[in-house]
């Protein structure tokens, strides 16, 4: 089974600059996350799509971040523009999240290393 | 508020020995407590879950109500343990937060030959 893709994997920009990050989850993984995990820190949740709807994007900068779904599968993360304190390692994981059985494990891709110069 | 604290940043021991990786939580309500762990140059990956109760690659974790922590623990640590660990919480499943992540600093373990 084909894990999570995400590109690009690097990613180096000057601030004010836009970038945008692609995430292709698991076939048939109907939810899908968007983590950002700064240096030295644990992931954070930025936002949570079911198939192609928000769920939960309250951590989410809305002043210069933004996220879609739109045919409820693969998926883009866009900064803009872009500061100093963005550079870090933006993942993307999805999971089945099956409510009958408890199953909720999620899958993480490789993630994209941002450097904001 | 919720919170996942992971005291050590550096773990080193020496193969054989024992390691324990200390997990402490607050939140409100009977939080779901997991471990994930990255290897080197390999993603992130889940290790164990509580509700499990099942030992992964020698490694269990209780979770003690009581004191709000889920240590991570391995009575004879092997070199290929030597990663990234983190613990992890979120709600439980008849909750909003079911499946929201909230992550640790992560603990970085080294075992040495």
């Amino acid at each position: 089974e084909a894990g999570v893709a995400q590109s690009p994997r690097y990613k180096i920009i000057e601030k004010r600059q836009s970038v945008a990050f692609w995430c292709n989850p698991i076939s048939g993984h109907a939810t899908l996350y968007w983590y950002q995990q700064i240096l030295g820190q644990g992931p954070k949740l930025l936002i949570q799509f079911q198939n192609n709807g928000v769920v939960d994007d309250s951590q989410l900068p809305k002043d210069r971040f933004s996220a879609e779904r739109l045919k409820g599968v693969d998926s883009t993360l866009k900064i803009q523009p872009a500061k100093l304190e963005d550079s870090a390692v933006y993942l993307c994981a999805s999971s089945l999240r099956r409510l009958a059985t408890g199953e909720s494990e999620q899958f993480f891709g490789p993630g994209t290393r941002l450097t904001v110069l | 508020a919720q919170r996942v604290t992971q005291p050590e940043k550096l773990l080193s021991v020496f193969k054989g020995a024992p390691v324990e990786l200390k997990c402490n939580y607050s939140y409100s309500g009977s939080p779901e407590l997991f471990w994930y762990v990255q290897y080197s140059r390999q993603r992130l990956q889940l290790l164990l879950r509580h509700i499990s109760r099942e030992s992964i690659k020698g490694f269990t974790a209780d979770l003690n109500k009581g004191e709000t922590s889920f240590h991570l623990k391995k009575p004879f640590a092997q070199e290929e343990d030597s990663a990234m660990y983190y613990c992890a919480l979120s709600g439980r499943r008849t909750t909003d937060s079911w499946g929201k992540l909230q992550f640790g600093a992560g603990t970085q373990v080294v075992v040495t030959p």
